[in-house]
């Protein structure tokens, strides 16, 4: 069964900082799909960014970006110039890919990022 | 279009009673997911289906919980007879199929959350 892991339950950043958050994962598959949710308190969760396996360039989505790192099972993702705004739950998840059969996304348990003033 | 809608947000019972949950997804989106995340974990997956088609279900989804989506639109689900372990946000999602859509990222509603005393 895939596991992803989140190592960090709680990260903090000084405004306009940067700050990386972890995530590993573990699949005998070779093709799947990789993302970041963040859910802000009391709200409903977005999808910050997402990553197909297949492609080597890592994804980028104006100041998140993500270092893929595939024969690692790495999957980290750099917030830059953060913002008060950022502060949430972030989830790293992984999706089997269309021959995978299955639609279930698996995901880490999160970890708590804190912008600090 | 509002989004993916919840009902109720927040539900408290007693222990032994039946719970149900509505979800009503995004209109032009043909799937819609269940997932369950108790505090301090990350959303496990319950149940997804296709239309009206239940395709995929966790084994996590007990005798004691059923889902349903009659008309291909809105979805339920039923809890009966909840324990106390049952307290968590259920969380609901939807997006169209992956054939026409890629990777299929999902969009999340805010979540019914559960207290079973």
């Amino acid at each position: 069964a895939q596991t992803v892991t989140q190592s960090q339950p709680e990260m903090s950043v000084q405004e306009a900082e940067t700050v990386t958050l972890s995530c590993t994962y573990d699949t005998s598959e070779s093709d799947y799909y990789l993302f970041w949710y963040k859910q802000p308190p009391s709200r409903q969760m977005i999808l910050v960014i997402r990553q197909e396996a297949y492609k080597q360039q890592n994804a980028t989505e104006n100041r998140f970006s993500v270092n893929f790192q595939k024969a690692a099972k790495s999957f980290s993702l750099k917030i830059s110039d953060s913002q008060l705004g950022d502060a949430a739950m972030y989830f790293c998840a992984y999706r089997r890919g269309p021959q995978g059969g299955s639609e279930k996304l698996v995901f880490g348990k999160g970890t708590k990022l804190t912008v600090n003033p | 279009d509002t989004g993916v809608s919840q009902d109720p947000r927040h539900k408290i019972t007693k222990r032994g009673q039946n719970v149900t949950f509505r979800c009503d997804p995004i209109s032009e989106h043909n799937r819609l997911y269940w997932y369950r995340q108790t505090l301090g974990q990350g959303p496990e997956f319950l149940t997804y289906f296709q239309n009206e088609a239940q395709l995929e279900k966790s084994r996590l989804l007990s005798d004691r919980f059923s889902a349903e989506r009659p008309k291909g639109s809105f979805s339920t689900l039923e809890i009966q007879r909840t324990e106390q372990g049952d307290s968590a946000m259920y969380l609901c999602a939807s997006n169209r199929d992956r054939v026409l859509t890629g990777a299929n990222v999902l969009t999340f509603g805010a979540g019914s959350r559960l207290t079973v005393l």
